[in-house]
């Protein structure tokens, strides 16, 4: 159990580019969550898959967000055209079938729009 | 999902129980009590959850009252290493993910 993974761990960017983030979930975990986390807050929920198919996506989710898991193993987040209101911590989650809600959180990507 | 009320901070001695109390009035017959708790720069970890009955792992112990609309989240022998914010989340088992928010949270500050 390796345990999830994301990369990178630190983004700063500029206003207008896009920027990607990977997440390599637990092996054997077919469900995996993005969430988004400013600084003083709790973590938001943005989308949930079920192997490769995305169930639910939060309204937070804007069209300059798309979410991806291609092949059911690790997905991607992209924001195009970033804000500096995009600036924050993406924590991504994995968990295993019949477990509820019993999550497996990376130590998060923070993304920095100047 | 039921919201949930929780104190912005506690503090608690190294080697004492920490007690962490969590409101939700208007929890609903199907949803579960989950705790989180992140530490700090690190994504949350799981720690616990429960329906109606006390729930004990080796992580903590969950105090579920009888009329379900509190909880409490008990460690036994707190850490330093327990420093860290504290969630309490209350979501039904096939309820969707949309709703469901960490809130704010309980900074617990272990105090050596």
């Amino acid at each position: 159990d390796t345990g999830v993974s994301q990369n990178p761990r630190h983004k700063i960017t500029k206003r207008g580019q896009n920027v990607t983030f990977r997440c390599d979930p637990i092996s054997e975990h077919n469900r995996l969550y993005w969430y988004r986390q400013t600084l003083g807050q709790g973590p938001e929920f943005l989308t949930y898959f079920q192997n490769e198919a995305q169930l639910e996506k939060s309204r937070l989710l804007s069209d300059r967000f798309s979410a991806e898991r291609p092949k059911g193993s690790f997905s991607t987040l992209e924001i195009q055209r970033t804000e500096q209101g995009d600036s924050a911590m993406y924590l991504c989650a994995s968990s295993r079938p019949g477990t509820g809600w019993e999550l497996f959180f990376g130590e998060g990507s923070r993304l920095t729009v100047l | 999902d039921a919201k949930t009320t929780q104190p912005t901070s506690m503090d608690c001695a190294e080697g004492r129980a920490a007690n962490l109390p969590c409101n939700h009035s208007t929890i609903s017959g199907n949803e579960y009590v989950y705790w989180y708790r992140q530490i700090h720069s690190q994504g949350p970890q799981y720690i616990i959850h429960g329906l109606k009955n006390n729930e004990t792992n080796e992580m903590a112990s969950l105090i579920i009252t009888e009329d379900r609309k509190s909880s409490t989240l008990i460690l036994p022998h707190a850490t330093l290493r327990d420093t860290a914010v504290y969630y309490c989340i209350v979501r039904s088992y096939s309820g969707g993910y949309q709703k469901v928010t960490f809130g704010i949270g309980t900074k617990l500050q272990v105090i050596p």
